[in-house]
């Protein structure tokens, strides 16, 4: 399968725990986007790299959350001292840098987290 | 069948007949939309998508109509099959000139009776 992974694809914690999650883009994709999605909702932009350059973080990324690209492939988002409003689907999507501001997201199956 | 989004967030058709599933946008500057279908505990899927300098495309047994006059957006789905039963998100890039950060509306469910 050479479409986006994330890993876990569930998370139980308790609150006050770090977790952290990983995406695996599709290999020719420099781009790189985390999401969040709760119940019901359309997903919410959190941050995108480019290679490994972070360009952009949504103010719903608070200071208890970081994201890295460190070497330009795979990414991980760490939630530090979980909250139960944390529990969400966090979803990773990937694409091509475009020549122009079009070009479909490449989403993964996403990680569900709970926190209890 | 027809819906308006977020007053009727599901929308029940026959198997056989056709859908249309309706989304407003709110950002005069957004210049790409996407129509995504999200299966439950999948992520999303991309259907179809429209640039703003087009008002029609079309897929296989899929429509997009874009009416930027009233910023109105339609996911036609011809012949709808019960495989058709999900979630449809419609997605504006609104950030034109960067980041292709994708703005995702809440979502109709639609669901195929048989």
């Amino acid at each position: 399968d050479t479409g986006v992974s994330q890993d876990p694809r569930h998370k139980i914690t308790k609150r006050g725990q770090n977790v952290t999650f990983r995406c695996d883009p599709i290999s020719e994709h420099n781009r790189l986007y985390w999401y969040r999605q709760t119940l019901g909702q359309g997903p919410e932009f959190l941050t995108y790299f480019q290679n490994e350059a972070q360009l952009e973080k949504s103010r719903l990324l608070s200071d208890r959350f970081s994201a890295e690209r460190p070497k330009g492939s795979f990414s991980t988002l760490e939630i530090q001292r979980t909250e139960q409003g944390d529990s969400a689907m966090y979803l990773c999507a990937s694409t091509k840098n475009p020549r122009e501001n079009t070009g479909e997201l490449f989403f993964g199956e996403g990680s569900r987290l709970t926190v209890l | 069948g027809e819906s308006v989004g977020l007053h009727l967030p599901t929308l029940s058709v026959q198997e056989g007949d056709n859908s249309i599933i309706n989304c407003a946008y709110s950002n005069s500057a957004s210049d790409y939309f996407i129509w995504y279908k999200q299966e439950s505990g999948k992520g999303p899927q991309f259907i179809i998508d429209i640039r703003s300098n087009m008002d029609k495309r079309q897929g296989q047994r899929v429509t997009v109509l874009l009416n930027k006059t009233v910023k109105h957006l339609s996911l036609q789905i011809a012949a709808t099959q019960p495989g058709d039963s999900a979630v449809y998100f419609c997605a504006e890039n609104r950030s034109p000139g960067g980041g292709n950060k994708l703005t995702f509306g809440t979502g109709t469910q639609l669901k195929v009776e048989l």
